[in-house]
């Protein structure tokens, strides 16, 4: 069956312009997590959302940083006035039965 | 918090070499363990899981790990490795309940030489 897809793969912005990265997480998975993999802060948690319990946002690092799910299936993470140091591949993982399952992620470069 | 610890940044091992990277983790409660692999130009996959049970498990390509509570460890092993074993190797925590969110070590990269 399908694994987790992503889109973009690349993206490339300029620093101040808003971004949105998407994610299509295993059918049938209930939670479904956002992170974070950086050359100097490895893989970082960000956000984490279970069927329809409120997110953990407990990882995003800055307001600028916000993820929904839509019907509990399909999430979106927005970066607003992206900053150089969001440069970053971004990973996007769904969960059943407790074992988390990564997508290829969205390698975003901030200019 | 959690934090996990893997030592080795960067070993370089010739075929048929055996294996073993280190894993650490700070935590008081009960967790599950992970290892996951990332291929060069590939995404994470899961290699094996520690969830409760015997401590030795076995995952995909040969390896296995083994999970010592009394020293907060879960170290990665392969008695013979391949040139196919090159890749970025990640152990990972999360707490036993509720949130599944993983803590991640830092990653050790694995050369293998032909």
């Amino acid at each position: 069956g399908a694994g987790v897809s992503q889109s973009p793969s690349n993206k490339v912005t300029e620093k101040g312009k808003d971004v949105e990265l998407r994610c299509d997480p295993i059918s049938g998975h209930t939670a479904l997590y956002w992170y974070r993999q950086s050359l100097g802060q490895g893989l970082e948690f960000l956000i984490y959302f279970q069927g329809n319990s409120a997110p953990d946002k407990s990882g995003l690092p800055s307001d600028r940083f916000s993820a929904e799910r839509t019907g509990g299936s399909v999430s979106t993470l927005t970066i607003q006035r992206t900053q150089q140091e969001d440069s970053a591949v971004y990973l996007c993982a769904s969960s059943s039965g407790g074992t988390q399952y990564f997508g290829p992620g969205t390698r975003l470069l901030v200019l | 918090a959690q934090s996990v610890s893997q030592h080795n940044h960067h070993v370089i091992l010739s075929e048929a070499a055996s294996l073993e990277l280190g894993c650490n983790y700070s935590y008081g409660g009960t967790v599950n363990l992970f290892w996951y692999v990332q291929y060069p130009g590939q995404h994470l996959q899961l290699l094996l899981k520690y969830f409760s049970g015997d401590p030795l498990v076995k995952g995909i390509k040969g390896f296995e790990a083994e999970f010592i509570k009394s020293k907060f460890s879960f170290n990665l092993r392969k008695p013979s490795v391949q040139w196919s074993d090159t890749a970025e190797y990640f152990c990972a925590v999360n707490e036993d309940f509720g949130n599944e969110k993983l803590t991640f070590g830092t990653g050790t990269r694995l050369t293998i030489i032909p």
